[in-house]
Formats: structure tokens, sequence, C-alpha cells
């Protein structure tokens, strides 16, 4: 139980262009998703908070124009990078949190691999 | 502030020498501290939440356990395939959001 997805597992792009990540809870609803960044040989970075149909929330300097997050659903939210650009070449990897017992507990996406030419 | 921090960054043992990890922390009301073990290039795998001093909680050759200002992984007679990074993250009180340590980079020689 409690596994997450996301999609696509890793995308290259070109500079400019948008991309979009999705990540779903496979068998579980998930009522807050969140969104990490990691750097190599780094921990997580917290990005933004997503709640089922409201506003992300989004940590101190991040860019929500930068970086749009939907939670159109109980098992889906998605990350769009805007007009991406080589800085923003990261591992992007999403958890969600349970509405049932253990709701504490996050589970995590296998990660997609961002690189931005 | 609150804060976590892990020891050692990096750890080599030889198959069947058990050690632990260290994650000490400080947070303002302690609502659950989570352990997990990441592979290169994937997500963290989820692996135990401890909530109060004095509970532990064990999966095969690892045990968890915690204290008031710290926990402990004990990885016991580990193998190979038991190398990889541990995180460990606290949750505070009134929030959902994890705090994360840097990891313990593992490596078991065989």
């Amino acid at each position: 139980g409690a596994v997450v997805s996301q999609h696509p597992s890793w995308v290259i792009c070109k500079s400019g262009t948008s991309v979009k990540i999705e990540c779903r809870s496979l068998d579980f609803q998930a009522t807050t998703m969140f969104w990490y960044r990691q750097f190599p040989k780094q921990s997580l970075m917290l990005m933004a908070t997503s709640n089922e149909g409201s506003k992300a929330t989004y940590e101190q300097g991040v860019e929500k124009d930068k970086f749009l997050i939907n939670h159109a659903s109980l098992t889906l939210s998605t990350l769009t990078v805007t007009s991406a650009h080589p800085e923003d070449s990261s591992f992007y990897i999403c958890s969600a949190r349970g509405t049932s017992e253990n709701t504490d507990t996050q589970y995590f996406g296998p990660g997609t691999r961002l690189t931005v030419l | 502030e609150d804060q976590v921090t892990q020891s050692p960054e990096a750890l080599r043992l030889q198959e069947g020498e058990s050690s632990s990890l260290n994650c000490s922390y400080t947070v303002s009301g302690l609502r659950g501290l989570f352990w997990y073990r990441q592979d290169p290039g994937k997500g963290p795998e989820f692996l135990f939440t401890l909530y109060s001093a004095g509970e532990e909680k064990e999966k095969e050759r690892l045990k968890a356990t915690l204290t008031k200002k710290e926990s402990f992984l004990h990885i016991t007679a580990p193998k190979p395939e038991d190398s990889a990074t541990y995180l460990c993250a606290v949750q505070g009180s009134g929030t959902y959001k994890y705090i994360f340590g840097t990891g313990t980079r593992l490596k078991v020689l065989a």
C-alpha cells in the first residue's frame, strides 16, 4: 500500500520551454501533496505544499509563477516548470500524505530528473 | 529554530558489522520522526515513524529508537543491499511539513 507514482521519470527540454510533472497516489487518497527538489548529494528541499482544491503554499524563495502547482483531485498533483532554464535542472520528488491512519507519514514518488539544455 | 542533524555523514561497514546512525533534533513539539532509505536516483522509501520517547520499531535488520533529543537507526549484521542514504525527518506540532537531515551515506562491503 501507499504507492506514489511520478511521470515522467526523466525529461530533457530546451531552455524557455515548459515542463509538466505528474504525481499520483495510486492506492490511497492524498489530502496533501508536497513537492521537493534535490541537488546532487544534498537533502530534500521543500518547494511547496498543495492541498486538493486550494492554492499551493510555496516556501520562501520559491517563485510561484515559475513553479505552477495544481492539485486537481485527491490522487493527482502536477508541477509545471514554466520557461525552464538550465538552473532549473534538478531532481524533483513529490510526496503524498494520506487521509486514513498514519496521516503524518509522507510517501514519496520515485522522482523526476529534469535536464534543461 | 527547528533543526535536524545526522551523523556520521558517511559510513563504511563490512558485511555483518553492526552499527548505528544518529539523528539529533530540536523542534517545537515533536509530532513525529521519520526514517527513510534513499537509493541513488530514486525517491525516499519509507522505513519507520516514531511518535514518542521510548518508542522502538523494527523491520528486518533495522531498528529505530527515539529519545527526547535524538533517534538511532540500528543496523544489525548489514548486507551489501543495505547500502543507501538514510534520511531522518521531523515534523513539529501544528504543521505537516518535514524538516530533513542531510542524511547518512551507508556503504556495506561484501
